[in-house]
């Protein structure tokens, strides 16, 4: 498996511009969300979704959009980067763990807006 | 409002030593209590965690300490090693909890750095 995979691992956008962070989880999870985080801040919850189709707002949603058109992809988009979008995003899936759930992480994409 | 706290930001170690990272936390309905770890470069993943049915669970050389009444729970890691240095994050989240079960609330992360 290879689990969480994210691509691009970098990126530069100028203010403004658009574009879409890609996410793909190959373990049927059904969970999957978006973090961002920030120097000192943690990991900050932007979107998740519970199932293909069915997306919801987490903490910092303002600027990003979702969807979840299929199990395996949960693509975040920036829809117009400003400079406080500079940040470094993960994507996560989850399993269940008894009553809980464990989120595996991927490697993350490091986005800077100028 | 910062749902839970943690501290201290940064932690230096000699080896052999114990490492002790703490967090607090406010709503009352959080019932599962994970731990991160993250390597520079790599994204966070699960090192230990704990339901508030029991005080303390011990995986290797990590413990978690949980104190239900005062909100209060810990890691310990004893023999600190060089290959321990990483940023540790605790979490919260409500289990049983639907959709709310899913959602983990970080702290603000600790970089403990182990020297030879």
């Amino acid at each position: 498996n290879a689990g969480v995979t994210q691509t691009p691992k970098f990126q530069v956008l100028k203010t403004g511009q658009s574009m879409t962070l890609q996410c793909a989880q190959d373990m049927n999870h059904e969970y999957m969300s978006w973090y961002r985080q920030d120097p000192g801040m943690g990991l900050r919850l932007i979107h998740y979704s519970v199932g293909a189709g069915i997306t919801d707002q987490g903490e910092v949603p303002n600027g990003y959009n979702v969807s979840r058109s299929t199990t395996e992809d949960f693509p975040l988009r920036l829809l117009s980067a400003a400079p406080s979008q500079t940040s470094v995003y993960f994507c996560a899936s989850s399993r269940p763990l008894g009553s809980s759930y464990e989120q595996y992480f991927g490697p993350g994409t490091r986005l800077t807006v100028t | 409002q910062q749902q839970v706290k943690q501290s201290p930001q940064s932690l230096i170690v000699q080896k052999g030593g114990i490492s002790i990272i703490n967090c607090a936390y406010e709503n009352t309905a959080f019932d599962y209590f994970p731990w991160y770890q993250q390597f520079p470069g790599k994204g966070p993943a699960l090192l230990i965690a704990i339901r508030p049915d029991v005080s303390e669970k011990k995986e290797g050389r990590f413990t978690i300490s949980f104190n239900k009444s005062a909100k209060q729970f810990s890691l310990h890691i004893m023999d600190s090693q060089p290959g321990d240095s990483a940023t540790y994050f605790c979490a919260a989240s409500m289990a049983d909890s639907g959709a709310g079960s899913y959602q983990l609330t970080f702290g603000k992360g600790t970089k403990l750095s182990v020297i030879p």
